[in-house]
């Protein structure tokens, strides 16, 4: 079965630090993977999308990178702030079943000013 | 645009109840899906269409039906509620399935 975990549950970080998100999947074969993310009640806002060719992509002060060789990707986000205070989530989508996304649980990181 | 919009925001339901969540979207995606939350778990697709008359199951679709009779809307039906069914309840859309998800803000379901 294939499987995207997401360590550790929990982060906290003072304001103006440079952290590193990270997601490991079990099947090499990665269609694309997907950084999301999601404020407390609301839903997923798509952040950065990888597909299985590319090695990263940047958005502002996030970026996002892919190593299928070892089936981990990160999530980069410089200089955080306290708005950047949410639930991350990572979802993977693997060949021959590429419109079905498998997600981890999520990262929840607080930014504290 | 509205996005993708989702209603209820909240319902109570009784065991064995029966009920139907609505969402839509305006971007004329073909793709939708549905997804459930629960504590401490990232997203599990239950049923996700590719088009008006095109339906098919996901990981956990015991329990749901869905249909898709127009591009706009994708609604799931619930046949007789469960406490297992107790979550949140995202439908997500874009263009052909493999491109960026947009997300609704989600329906809280509670069984009693």
């Amino acid at each position: 079965k294939q499987e995207v975990t997401q360590i550790p549950a929990a982060l906290s970080v003072p304001e103006g630090e440079n952290l590193v998100l990270n997601c490991s999947f079990t099947d090499s074969a990665i269609y694309n993977l997907q950084w999301f993310r999601q404020d407390p009640g609301k839903g997923l806002t798509s952040l950065l999308l990888i597909q299985s060719s590319q090695r990263e992509q940047t958005s502002g002060r996030l970026n996002a990178s892919l190593d299928k060789s070892s089936g981990r990707s990160t999530l980069y986000i410089a200089a955080s702030q306290p708005g950047d205070s949410a639930t991350y989530l990572c979802a993977a989508s693997f060949s021959g079943s590429a419109r079905q996304l498998t997600f981890g649980s999520g990262t929840q990181l607080t930014v504290l000013p | 645009n509205a996005g993708v919009t989702q209603t209820p925001k909240f319902q109570v339901l009784k065991t064995g109840q029966s009920m139907t969540l609505q969402c839509a979207q305006d971007m004329n995606h073909e793709y939708m899906s549905w997804y459930r939350q629960d504590p401490g778990m990232g997203l599990r697709l239950i049923h996700y269409s590719v088009g008006a008359g095109i339906t098919d199951q996901g990981e956990v679709p015991n329990g749901y039906n869905v249909s898709r009779s127009t591009t706009e809307d994708f609604p799931l039906r619930l046949l007789s509620a469960a406490p297992s069914q107790t979550s949140v309840y995202f439908c997500a859309s874009s263009w052909g399935g493999v491109e960026t998800q947009y997300f609704g803000p989600g329906t809280r379901l509670l069984v009693l």
